[in-house]
């Protein structure tokens, strides 16, 4: 069954370092891929995407993400973490042969200012 | 342009009652997800539809729980004689499609909270 993979449960940072969290997925054909954002009592916000093209995707708040595909990866980064970073992180894969997204269980980031 | 709303934000429901959770999706989505948060989990899928049909209920569990997505109105999620498991927050999304292409992002709801007594 296809599966994401999200490396880190829970990463604390300070302000101003950097950030990356790991995300894998299991299938090998055409993909789409997410990452949405959470923060705190709010819902899912969609941070930036990939569909084609360029693998460095540019998102909202700084964050940017790179397509592997033969690493079948799609990490998100940031170069320097901001207090209001505070959130938790969902990476997620739409599949061509499927109809819905299939989500990673998700990455707390706790930013200490 | 409103973007995908729910409602209740959150309910209170006693073992045995029903619970119907509602949505709204985005002007021009005719598609419309469901999806169930577990605490400690991510996301999971349970229902698509678009107007008027289920596409795909494969993650919805077989007893109790049904959705529709009405020609006119919001799509409903019905959980009949909930039990504490059904605690959770449930999600909706909306696309304008549903192919792998540039427009068809899922743009998610609030989210109702249900918690069962």
């Amino acid at each position: 069954a296809q599966s994401v993979s999200q490396h880190n449960h829970h990463v604390i940072l300070s302000e101003a370092a950097s950030l990356e969290l790991g995300c894998n997925y299991s299938y090998g054909g055409t993909v789409n891929l997410f990452w949405y954002v959470q923060y705190p009592g709010q819902h899912l916000q969609l941070l930036l995407k990939y569909f084609s093209g360029d693998p460095l995707v540019k998102g909202i708040k700084g964050f940017e993400a790179e397509f592997i595909k033969s690493k079948f990866s799609f990490n998100l980064r940031k170069p320097s973490v901001q207090w209001s970073d505070t959130a938790e992180y969902f990476c997620a894969v739409f599949h061509q042969a499927g109809t819905a997204l299939i989500f990673g269980k998700g990455t707390t980031l706790s930013v200490s200012s | 342009n409103a973007g995908v709303m729910q409602n209740p934000r959150h309910l209170v429901r006693r073992r045995g009652q029903e619970a119907r959770l509602r949505c709204s999706p985005m002007k021009g989505h005719s598609h419309v997800y469901w999806y169930r948060q577990l605490p400690e989990e991510g996301l999971k899928f349970m229902v698509y539809l678009q107007k008027e049909n289920i596409i795909d209920e494969s993650g919805m569990p077989k007893e109790r729980f049904s959705a529709e997505f009405p020609k006119e109105g919001p799509s409903i999620l019905r959980i009949q004689q909930v039990v504490r498991g059904d605690s959770a927050a449930y999600f909706c999304a909306s696309s304008y499609g549903t192919s792998v292409s540039s427009t068809d992002t899922q743009y998610f709801g609030p989210g109702t909270r249900l918690t069962v007594l």
